[in-house]
């Protein structure tokens, strides 16, 4: 059974980078058929999607964060992480990693979640 | 403002059956991408309900279902219960964004 879990800073400050790896157990980032993602939720709100990381080595960011975001693999870790630069308070929420399915395999469902880890930005 | 539309609330009595709409447009769920949806307890991570617009993760009640029409999906609950209290989410894929989308989500209140 595949398991993921954040960690990661609780606090970052403003304009400073924010830094998330997400250890996965059970299982291998290098497994074929998945994608490893990022989603975000500021407090209150809906999930917004942020990026992902494809066994192939190919990654993607929602366009409004290309610029400031980042996320790589280390497949000898076990684990994929994401870097937010110049973080601003819009950047606070609970971020989860999770899996999702390629299309390939069936469904292109996120079928496995971290718990979250909740990161505030401020001074 | 989100790619996919949910209403905000919907609510219903124990019992009784309750749908939540999303809506999409041509270059998401029109465009033939599937529609999965999340239920999300409140202080817990999202989790998988229904996947490729109407299937069921084992584990998943029959209560739940997922159908889907033209540029719009729906999920039904029936027979609601006060353990549904929750917020939904549906998501998709959008070919414009060239990325993964969510609806608003819908707070589901058991009267």
């Amino acid at each position: 059974q595949v398991h993921l879990e954040e960690s990661g800073p609780g606090l970052v400050k403003p304009s400073e980078t924010l830094s998330l790896t997400c250890t996965v157990s059970g299982g291998s980032v290098s497994s074929s058929g998945f994608y490893w993602e990022w989603i975000r939720q500021p407090p209150g709100k809906g999930l917004e999607w942020i990026g992902n990381f494809y066994y192939d080595g190919t990654t993607s960011v929602r366009p409004s964060l290309r610029s400031r975001a980042t996320i790589s693999v280390d497949t000898s870790k076990n684990h994929f992480s994401v870097k937010l630069t110049s973080v601003t308070a819009s950047d606070t929420g609970v971020y989860f990693c999770a899996r999702r399915h390629d299309i390939l395999t069936g469904h292109d469902g996120f079928d496995v979640w971290g718990q979250g880890t909740m990161v505030a930005v401020s001074t | 403002q989100s790619v996919l539309t949910q209403p905000p609330s919907v609510s219903g009595a124990p019992g009784q059956t309750i749908t939540i709409s999303c809506t999409g447009t041509s270059s998401n769920i029109g465009s033939g991408f599937d529609v999965n949806w999340y239920q999300q307890l409140p202080g817990t991570a999202p989790k998988l309900l229904i996947y490729g617009n109407r299937h069921r993760p084992s584990g998943v009640p029959d209560r739940f279902s997922g159908s889907k029409s033209g540029t719009s999906t729906s999920l039904a609950i029936t027979g609601l219960q006060a353990e549904d209290e929750a917020d939904y989410y549906c998501q998709s894929y959008d070919n414009g964004l060239s990325g993964v989308v969510f609806g608003g989500g819908t707070k589901l209140t058991v009267l």
